[in-house]
């Protein structure tokens, strides 16, 4: 099984600030990242795909980058609405398997 | 507009069985991959099976393998989770979600069922 393991758990990041959270697989997973959003009491919302791919209606201030075994997820000027929990999640492999997520929360 | 409802979930002692279900409208259901996923309480999500479009393949993870059976009738648009054997580690929140272009990303999330497992 590939383990994902994030970085940081939480991340305190101020309104218009950017964030960077990183994403390790234990082994290569190519290209087939994804990267997820959770809102308290919400289930997940798929944001990107393919390392770098936004998925729709996904604004333009969230960026993947990476290949391999690192990963990074930014966001470029974090709004209100950003503040949530992010996880990664490899489907190169079966078991499709999740990070452990990261908190980005208020600073 | 896509959308995935389940239902099925409550409270159940261990060593008891469930069967979630979860309707999905919107799309042509017949030609997604879908998805089983799960989040402990105040936990991260974990992967739990995976079922083809024609359900000529499936996948479980380990901890759920020989336990819980995922199907789908296509013509009712509808998936299933059978989950048999339950334990107090199964107590979670179970999405229904639909694959993204057969490739294993996930881009369709129902609200989730909660099932708890508890004597």
């Amino acid at each position: 099984e590939i383990v994902m393991t994030q970085s940081p758990g939480t991340l305190s990041v101020s309104p218009g600030e950017r964030a960077t959270l990183s994403c390790r697989a234990s082994q290569s997973v190519s290209s087939n990242l994804a990267w997820y959003q959770q809102k308290p009491g919400q289930a997940p919302r798929l944001l990107i795909y393919g390392v770098s791919t936004r998925a729709t209606g996904i604004p333009d201030r969230f960026s993947g980058s990476g290949s391999g075994t690192e990963f990074t997820l930014t966001i470029s000027s974090l709004q209100s609405e950003d503040f949530a929990v992010y996880y990664c999640q490899q489907y190169n492999n079966w078991p499709k398997t999740f990070g452990q997520g990261t908190k980005v929360e208020i600073k | 507009e896509v959308q995935l409802v389940e239902s099925g979930g409550g409270l159940v002692q261990p060593g008891g069985s469930l069967r979630l279900s979860c309707a999905a409208s919107g799309f042509t259901f017949s030609t997604y991959w879908m998805h089983w996923v799960r989040q402990a309480p105040g936990k991260g999500l974990v992967w739990v099976s995976h079922i083809s479009s024609d359900d000529s393949n499936t996948y479980y993870a380990d901890s759920v393998k020989g336990r819980f059976t995922i199907s789908r009738e296509n013509a009712k648009n509808t998936l299933y989770l059978q989950m048999n054997s339950l334990r107090d580690e199964d107590t979670a929140v179970y999405y229904c979600v639909r694959d993204h272009g057969y490739t294993g990303s996930l881009d369709y999330w129902g609200q989730g069922t909660l099932v708890t497992v508890s004597s």
